[in-house]
């Protein structure tokens, strides 16, 4: 019952570095979303991907990029990190079709950029 | 963009008490979805609603989809304390992609 796994769960990064975070879905779904989360803002969408090979952007897809070359992973990169991306990422996953907008979250991975 | 107004931003409430927080948009949402986040977890999914005026129950949760399709509520009865966590409204027009999320309301129950 893994469902969405995203690894890693906290990160401490500075000014500049760069990273990765991986998410994997055993749901054979075709969407895939990466969100951030900050404290009363609710989520934000970064980028999304419709099926393997292909990405989006989304609302504040600024500061990051996304592949998807595997239809069950969605990575997720910062370039070079800055404070203001100090947040909380959550990476979902969808079926298509009717019920697509249900989304089924992993557990989240929390990011400090010092 | 869509704009999600969620209302109370928190509340404190007394184990046994029914609550209730609701979600108004300034757009016409053909779904209306709400998710409760535990702390330290993602969010799972509560209640779907595809239709105006549509009225959901899932146990102790009651979630209606507003006839002018700009608003939604969330009722829990006889709150228990697992029930503590952020609860969020997400509007849809078309897809998951087009989902705009509230900025949650965080609900604690106090024994």
């Amino acid at each position: 019952n893994a469902g969405v796994t995203q690894t890693p769960k906290f990160r401490v990064l500075k000014t500049g570095q760069s990273m990765t975070l991986l998410c994997a879905q055993d749901m054979n779904h075709e969407y895939m979303y990466w969100y951030r989360q900050d404290p009363g803002m609710g989520l934000r969408l970064i980028h999304y991907s419709v099926g393997e090979g292909t990405t989006a952007k989304g609302e504040v897809p600024d500061g990051y990029n996304v592949s998807r070359l595997k239809k069950q992973n969605f990575l997720l990169g910062l370039e070079s990190a800055a404070p203001s991306q100090t947040s909380v990422y959550f990476c979902a996953s969808s079926s298509t079709g009717t019920g697509g907008e249900k989304l089924f979250f992993g557990s989240g991975t929390q990011l400090s950029v010092l | 963009g869509q704009q999600l107004n969620q209302s109370p931003q928190s509340m404190f409430i007394q184990e046994g008490e029914d609550v209730s927080m609701n979600c108004t948009s300034s757009s016409i949402f053909n779904t209306w979805l709400w998710y409760k986040q535990d702390p330290g977890e993602g969010p799972v999914l509560l209640i779907a609603l595809y239709k105006a005026g549509e009225l959901t129950s899932n146990g102790r949760l009651t979630a209606q989809f507003g006839i002018t399709r700009k608003d939604s509520f969330l009722n829990i009865s006889a709150s228990i304390p697992s029930d503590v966590g952020i609860y969020f409204c997400a509007g849809s027009s078309g897809s998951a992609r087009q989902l705009t999320f509230g900025s949650g309301t965080q609900l604690t129950v106090l024994p």
